[in-house]
């Protein structure tokens, strides 16, 4: 079983709507997770963190984390063409030390 | 500004040959990291430093070696026996605290002649 789990997309979505990505993990230890987003060729950019069970919000940005199901997501309200990219979800191992990427899921958004 | 600088930002190595990517960095950050990405993957780690002339190996090391002599700059160098070295490398680094936000370079895109 992989450490982290994501749909490779692309998904979909038109202009204006509600983009939802969604990551899932296997290490039950994990305390902190993360939301990156990446253009294409470019590096990493740090959208979004959550520490604690529940939803984080930011703009027009949610993360919502549930540990007991191991799953954590990323709404993306009122999604712009700007908003096309990679989202790369990542948690810390247990000792907080070592992050773990999953591969992304592409989010392609239509005018 | 405060950042990471990664450079150069592309480059060719020839067979048999060793090549040294750079990171520095002026955020005061104790840990740095190196990450390799392929085309449509997540990113990997090759190694992490959490301190100055310490260093750990990361999932995929081999091929692969680092120092950490100063705390703003971790070095990577590709060696001749990482045989697939074609790949974009990433550095980030973070405060020494566990659990932190890690904050990437611009990366180096690294092919073979």
């Amino acid at each position: 079983q992989k450490e982290v789990e994501q749909n490779s997309g692309p998904l979909s979505v038109p202009e204006g709507a509600i983009a939802s990505l969604n990551c899932t993990y296997s290490d039950r230890g994990s305390q902190s997770f993360f939301w990156y987003r990446q253009y294409s060729g470019k590096s990493p950019e740090l959208i979004m963190f959550i520490y604690s069970n529940g939803d984080k919000e930011d703009g027009r940005f949610t993360a919502q984390l549930n540990k007991a199901s191991q799953y954590v997501s990323l709404l993306i309200r009122d999604s712009q063409p700007s908003d096309s990219a990679t989202y790369l979800c990542a948690f810390y191992n247990n000792a907080g030390n070592m992050l773990t990427f999953g591969g992304g899921t592409r989010l392609m958004v239509k005018p | 500004d405060g950042g990471i600088t990664q450079s150069p930002k592309y480059l060719f190595r020839k067979e048999g040959q060793n090549v040294t990517l750079s990171c520095e960095q002026n955020l005061n950050h104790d840990a740095m990291y190196w990450y390799r990405q392929d085309p449509g993957q997540g990113l990997r780690l090759i190694y992490y430093s959490q301190i100055v002339n310490d260093f750990q190996k990361g999932d995929i090391a081999e091929g692969y070696s680092v120092s950490r002599e100063k705390k703003e700059s971790f070095p990577l160098t590709v060696t001749s026996a990482q045989k697939n070295p074609t790949a974009f490398y990433l550095c980030a680094s973070t405060d020494s605290y566990s659990n932190q936000p890690q904050h990437f370079g611009d990366g180096t895109r690294l092919s073979i002649l």
